[in-house]
């Protein structure tokens, strides 16, 4: 089968830096995302990786390792407003997006 | 408008009863989609349709119909609605030309609860 998997719930300080993992089994592999869900909204975009190496945009990082199945999200001088669920998703050799679960930030002052 | 829009946004439904989810996109992107949400899970692809005039099953198709009869206007129709089809419910949309990543942009979603 299918599946990503990344951990459900995170905890971080204000100001401080989170690393969100994302590992995968597909089919295949044509690229990886990352989006940002807060609650009672829609997912918005955040990062696409689809060679390996870190993608920088801002306060906001993506890393993406293919031999490896494996990604994260880094999220550095955490803000208030960073609180909210973060999904990773997989286009396999089909272009299939596969989902995550998602993982729900949660940003302590 | 701006982007793609969903409606209603909330409906409590007796179940054995008819539903049409509405979605509207104003990007002429020739991908759309109805996906699922249910706490716990991914997102559940339900349709897609990659161009208008097309239409295919995503990964829980049953109990679910689209139509794609122009570009904009991608519906969902619960035939016989179910206590199980109480979810939230998003439309997306893409442009999966080759100059684009196939970044997915959403709607604001549909609260749909059956009775």
């Amino acid at each position: 089968g299918q599946n990503i998997d990344q951990p459900t719930e995170m905890t971080a300080t204000e100001g401080a830096i989170v690393q969100i993992n994302c590992t995968y089994q597909t089919s295949g592999f044509n690229g990886l995302f990352w989006y940002q869900q807060h609650a009672g909204e829609a997912p918005t975009f955040l990062s696409y990786n689809v060679l390996d190496g870190l993608e920088e945009k801002g306060r906001f990082s993506s890393f993406l390792s293919r031999s490896k199945g494996y990604s994260y999200l880094l999220l550095k001088e955490l803000q208030m407003k960073d609180s909210a669920s973060y999904l990773c998703a997989v286009f396999n050799s089909n272009y299939q997006l596969i989902w995550g679960a998602g993982t729900k930030l949660i940003i302590k002052p | 408008i701006a982007g793609i829009t969903q409606a209603p946004t909330s409906q409590i439904l007796a179940a054995g009863r008819r539903m049409t989810l509405r979605c509207t996109q104003d990007m002429r992107h020739n991908a759309m989609y109805w996906y699922r949400q249910d706490l716990g899970l991914g997102l559940r692809l339900i349709h897609y349709s990659n161009t208008a005039g097309t239409t295919g099953k995503g990964e829980v198709p049953d109990g679910y119909s689209v139509s794609r009869a122009n570009t904009d206007d991608f519906p969902l129709t619960l035939a016989s609605a179910v206590p199980s089809q109480t979810s939230v419910y998003f439309c997306a949309s893409s442009d999966s030309s080759s100059e684009n990543t196939g970044e997915l942009f959403f709607g604001e979603g549909s609260r749909l609860t059956v009775l």
